[in-house]
């Protein structure tokens, strides 16, 4: 299938810190890009959907001044964690889609992100 | 969001046996039902899909099951093995590029030696 790479895989950082995880499609280009949230044991929330050169579309109750996400080519989207406390701790993982026609999505390997 | 509903949330099976999820949907708009597998601390991996031209697909040990009428559809995993053991996710969506997947909650299977 085709790849999707997030960088960092981890990442922990101090309170009040910002934090910017990559997301980048490795053989194909992505019109569009998902980000999307999981806590422990529990399922994929989408956060937002990111289209190339325009803004995002974030989810009901998503905070888009805190979730900063950015789409500058058709191979690389960012999710900036701005001003980070604990209960942002969780690991996002972004997906893209391969085809003009179809709704398949992969995924990264996500990023988990730890506030002290 | 969309529902999907997805059952049981967790899942024993002896090395083997056959290990059923069940998903339901609401949304007569979806049209593409894929399922993810998820093992700890990585990101999901697309398993099989299906979309609703048919009633079943089946790839090497794996089967979806359609039901469009009732809106439901499952998986089915064959000689389940050990290294089966991990989380499942149905998804729902609309099978169009640039629309976004709905999860159910996930399933966690366990195969037993």
């Amino acid at each position: 299938g085709a790849v999707v790479s997030q960088h960092p895989s981890r990442v922990i950082c101090k309170s009040g810190t910002s934090v910017k995880i990559e997301c980048r499609s490795l053989d194909f280009q992505a019109t569009t890009m998902f980000w999307y949230r999981q806590f422990p044991k529990q399922s994929l929330m989408l956060m937002a959907t990111s289209n190339e050169g325009s803004k995002a579309t974030y989810e009901q109750g998503v905070e888009k001044d805190k979730f900063l996400i950015n789409h500058a080519s058709l191979t690389l989207s960012t999710l900036t964690v701005t001003s980070a406390h604990p209960e942002d701790s969780s690991f996002y993982i972004c997906s893209a889609s391969t085809g003009y026609y179809t709704g398949e999505l992969f995924f990264g390997e996500g990023s988990r992100l730890t506030v002290l | 969001q969309q529902q999907v509903k997805q059952s049981p949330q967790s899942l024993i099976v002896q090395k083997g046996g056959i290990s059923i999820i069940n998903c339901a949907y609401e949304n007569t708009a979806f049209d593409y039902f894929p399922w993810y597998q998820q093992f700890p601390g990585k990101g999901p991996a697309l398993l099989i899909a299906i979309r609703p031209d048919v009633s079943e697909k089946k790839e090497g040990r794996f089967t979806i099951s359609f039901n469009k009428s009732a809106k439901q559809f499952s998986l089915h995993i064959m000689d389940s093995q050990p290294g089966d053991s991990a989380t499942y996710f149905c998804a729902a969506g609309e099978d169009q590029a640039g629309t976004a997947l709905i999860f159910g909650k996930g399933t966690t299977l366990s195969v037993s030696s």
